[in-house]
């Protein structure tokens, strides 16, 4: 079965503060994402990478940043955190597959910004 | 602008009762379908998808989403819910075009009342 794996399940930072977010997947997939999920929001695209070292802007990418420095590994960088960044993190991935395509997520990290 | 719209945000229903969960799409081009789900407590799952071929797809546990191109609608059914259906519905679109950018929409709470 494919992993995608985050580092944390709950992290607490406070304003101000640098956060990481690791996300590694065992599958050699392509493609990974970043999403965030709030109640009555649904899952919204943060960033997107369908390469090593590629990165493609997703629909809320303000106050992120990304690193795909190797083909498993997708990090979500909050430069300098702030309340509004308190969600849910969902990373996934999926391969260029056709008919197989299908997202894999992991089982997400709740950061909560004080 | 890209966007997926699901019309029910919290739906409540008695065991055995049919259930079906609205979606639109708004997307240039052709389009690949998804319906995802979330059990409490655990990560998002595809439930079914669609890429072409037979407009009304099966999935998982007894569910089915028809696809209608002129409505631009990717609806989910099923004809008797379980108390184990409790979960949250997410309707999802990607492009066929390579891409490789998944929509989600705001997601829909079913409750099922044993």
């Amino acid at each position: 079965d494919v992993k995608v794996t985050q580092s944390s399940r709950y992290l607490v930072k406070r304003t101000g503060e640098k956060v990481f977010l690791e996300c590694v997947q065992d599958m050699d997939h392509e493609n990974m994402f970043w999403y965030r999920q709030d109640p009555g929001l649904g899952l919204r695209l943060i960033y997107f990478s369908y390469d090593v070292k590629m990165k493609e802007k997703g629909d809320i990418p303000e106050g992120y940043s990304v690193s795909r420095e190797k083909k498993e590994r997708f990090s979500l960088i909050l430069e300098s955190a702030s309340t509004n960044q308190t969600s849910m993190y969902l990373c996934a991935s999926s391969s260029r597959t056709g008919e197989n395509e299908k997202l894999f997520f992991g089982s997400g990290t709740q950061l909560s910004v004080l | 602008a890209q966007s997926v719209s699901q019309h029910n945000h919290h739906v409540i229903l008695s065991e055995a009762a049919s259930l079906e969960l609205g979606c639109n799409y708004s997307y240039g081009g052709t389009v690949n379908l998804f319906w995802y789900v979330q059990y409490p407590g655990q990560h998002l799952q595809l439930l079914l998808k669609y890429f072409s071929g037979d407009p009304l797809v099966k999935g998982i546990k007894g569910f089915e989403a028809e696809f209608i191109k002129s409505k631009f609608s990717f609806n989910l059914r099923k004809p008797s819910v379980q108390w184990s259906d409790t979960a949250e519905y997410f309707c999802a679109v990607s492009s066929t075009s390579g891409t490789y950018k998944y929509i989600f929409g705001t997601g829909t709470r079913l409750k099922v009342l044993a």
